[in-house]
């Protein structure tokens, strides 16, 4: 079974600095993919990087890049240069790659990211 | 992600009346996933589905709850005698075969029952 944890319940940062996220997992998968989301207050996900557990290079998108360590099965999300309309709930999912067709994803609880002027 | 369709946004339903939600995938993808988000945690799987198929419904709730892919039309999901802790939000998430290095999430259903 897969499971995520995200153990920071919420997060401040000032305009501008670079914030980490937090995510652990634990899996017997022997290929995953780990992915992260944000949720602003309006209520949709929004698709924000994806990192497959055989890539060998962190994924980066933009000002967000994910510190892959894969034998400390962490996933943390950096945010660098934080704006304002960062803030919002951040969720770390996996999903299972290991060539089965359930494509299906577990998450963290969340993280919720204030981004103070 | 816009690409991925539900409707409607925000649905309210006495205690005891049906709730009808709507999931349109993004174009040529034939998996379709619901979540539900509880208030104040993350999305907990329900249902995976492929046209015409149940391929995991391992997060339903074994009562009230059920879920069709159609070969034509939208996925629906339907739950039956709604109770106050149905409320919560739905959302459907859709891939392509091979499940692809991006999951995209239609807006969601806020479904409120008074």
């Amino acid at each position: 079974a897969q499971k995520i944890t995200q153990t920071q319940p919420g997060m401040f940062v000032q305009e501008k600095e670079a914030v980490t996220l937090d995510c652990t997992y634990d899996t017997s998968d022997p290929s995953y993919g780990l992915f992260w989301y944000k949720q602003p207050s309006s209520g949709e996900m929004i698709f924000l990087i994806y990192q497959g557990s055989y890539d060998q290079q962190n994924a980066t998108e933009g000002r967000y890049s994910l510190n892959f360590q894969k034998a400390r099965k962490s996933a943390n999300l950096v945010i660098s240069a934080s704006q304002l309309g960062d803030s919002a709930m951040y969720f770390c999912a996996m999903r299972d790659d290991s060539g089965g067709s359930n494509y299906k994803l577990t998450f963290g609880k969340g993280t919720l990211l204030t981004v103070n002027p | 992600n816009a690409g991925v369709m539900q409707n409607p946004r925000h649905l309210v339903r006495r205690r005891g009346q049906e709730a009808r939600l709507r999931c349109s995938p993004m174009k040529g993808h034939s998996h379709v996933y619901w979540y539900r988000q509880l208030p104040e945690e993350g999305l907990k799987f329900m249902v995976y589905l492929q046209k015409e198929n149940i391929i995991d419904e391992s997060g339903m709730p074994k009562e009230r709850f059920s879920a069709e892919f159609p070969k034509e039309g939208p996925s629906i999901l339907r739950i039956q005698q709604v109770v106050r802790g149905d409320s919560a939000a739905y959302f459907c998430a859709s891939s392509p075969l091979g499940g692809g290095t991006e999951a995209f999430f239609g807006q969601g259903t806020r479904l409120t029952v008074v």
